[in-house]
């Protein structure tokens, strides 16, 4: 079972920050936290990792709390193409029984309109 | 460089036969992972190759398996199709497979059994 709780869907207005939320409770203190997104039909994309510092690249910005309970996912200037199914992981980083495997929620469907 | 490559893209088979899908990984990874995607079940891990090797395996029935080439290249394979085999089939490699990393989707062969 995912080890984490995101709402099912959210809206945002284009061209303004988009802040997804993730509830992940009881992670551990070697575990990661990963963000994809899946647009329609085609295979996720990789977004952003994090640890327990804060993270950006070119996509997103990663805001993970001091205790590591939560995180949100900042897409600074959302266009349409960021409309997807936006999905939060945490996987260890060590573990012989985690090799190769991301478990996957529901995710969080962010619709951005014009 | 590059990116994931799954053939076929489109598939339509009927009960009861076999169906082999192919993934090319990302030049230089490694670790090759499938997954299996569907409306009610959502993004399921089905198993991992490392070195030719089978590293970790998801919940699915035997008919469900896998290989891996030297050249890092995997195959999957579903014999004595049932209906509920009609989904999108995801391959997704990374540099290792451990640690903390990132793990790259291929657009998918999507199956239909009648």
């Amino acid at each position: 079972d995912a080890k984490t709780t995101q709402p099912p869907s959210m809206d945002c207005a284009e061209g303004r920050a988009a802040n997804l939320p993730c509830n992940h409770s009881t992670i551990s203190g070697n575990e990661y936290v990963y963000w994809y997104r899946q647009i329609h039909s085609q295979g996720p994309q990789y977004i952003i990792h994090g640890l327990k510092n804060n993270e950006t690249n070119e996509m997103a910005s990663l805001i993970i709390t001091e205790d590591r309970k939560s995180s949100t996912l900042i897409l600074p200037h959302a266009t349409l193409r960021d409309t997807a199914v936006y999905y939060c992981i945490v996987r260890p980083e060590f573990g012989s029984g985690n090799t190769g495997k991301l478990i996957f929620g529901q995710g969080t469907t962010l619709q951005v309109k014009p | 460089k590059a990116g994931v490559t799954q053939t076929p893209r489109y598939l339509i088979k009927t009960r009861g036969q076999q169906v082999t899908l192919s993934c090319s990984p990302i030049s230089g990874h490694r670790s090759v992972s499938w997954y299996q995607q569907t409306p009610g079940q959502g993004l399921q891990f089905l198993f991992e190759y490392f070195s030719e090797t089978q590293r970790n395996k998801g919940n699915f029935p035997g008919r469900f398996s896998g290989r891996q080439f030297s050249n890092s290249r995997s195959e999957m394979n579903v014999s004595t199709l049932e209906l509920g085999d009609s989904a999108l089939y995801l391959c997704a490699s990374s540099l290792t497979g451990q640690g903390a990393y990132e793990q790259y989707f291929g657009p998918g062969t999507r199956l239909t059994v009648t």
